[in-house]
């Protein structure tokens, strides 16, 4: 079973709202990874948690900020976006330590609107 | 510097055709790996196929097939007889360090018309 679990689907929120979006597995991975896509464009890297430690955030504004509470659960937290923060987001995992022969799985995303 | 060109943004085929969807890759790494990713309009990628540096060997999968040469640095898929559920966005992506990090090609369109 490699099947990653984002929570919600869709959201809409305004640019003083604060929501926050999920990401679930049980895999038993030990990286889990955030990755932001716009439209018609690959999938960017945000942050890359390691044994539920942050490893890389890649210079992501501070009004996006994850948390990583166990080794299957892997949040991001949504503060004052703007419009152009609209996008799906992308959640994976991978085996063992973050690693470049690591197989990413990922989830169906949240496909974010910021009003 | 790493980087990965699909040249193809979109590609167009009817039903039972072959398609070829091309990935050139760029790295001064000696070992890297390369990834194949299917992302349907459901939005989830879809992991494919992961290849290391070192096997050079072709691989087939049902239909797909991927043509690995490090001479000219590509890593291809071939669709065989394609069918209508191939119609999704493919990503090619390199992973040449330890930091995880994915280098994502641009995406190939590919629409299967019935």
């Amino acid at each position: 079973d490699t099947e990653v679990t984002q929570t919600p689907k869709h959201l809409v929120m305004g640019m003083t709202n604060k929501k926050s979006l999920k990401c679930e597995q049980h895999m038993g991975h030990r990286a889990m990874y955030w990755y932001k896509q716009k439209a018609k464009k690959p999938p960017e890297l945000m942050f890359v948690y390691s044994y539920e430690k942050l490893s890389i955030n890649e210079s992501v504004p501070s009004r996006f900020s994850p948390e990583c509470p166990n080794s299957s659960l892997l949040n991001l937290h949504l503060h004052a976006l703007q419009p152009e923060d609209s996008a799906l987001y992308l959640c994976a995992s991978s085996q063992g330590r973050q690693g470049f022969s690591n197989i990413q799985y990922f989830g169906a995303g949240t496909r974010l609107s910021v009003l | 510097a790493q980087k990965v060109t699909q040249a193809q943004t979109e590609i167009s085929v009817v039903e039972k055709e072959d398609v070829t969807l091309d990935c050139v890759y760029e790295t001064r790494d000696t070992t890297y790996y390369l990834f194949w990713y299917k992302q349907p309009p459901s939005g989830e990628l879809v992991f494919l196929i992961r290849r290391n540096s070192f096997d050079e060997q072709n691989e087939i999968s049902g239909r797909y097939s991927w043509n690995f040469q490090k001479s000219t640095s590509s890593f291809n898929f071939t669709i065989t007889a394609s069918q209508v559920v191939d119609s999704a966005v493919y990503f090619c992506a390199l992973s040449g360090d330890n930091t995880g990090k994915l280098i994502f090609g641009q995406g190939t369109t590919l629409q299967v018309k019935p």
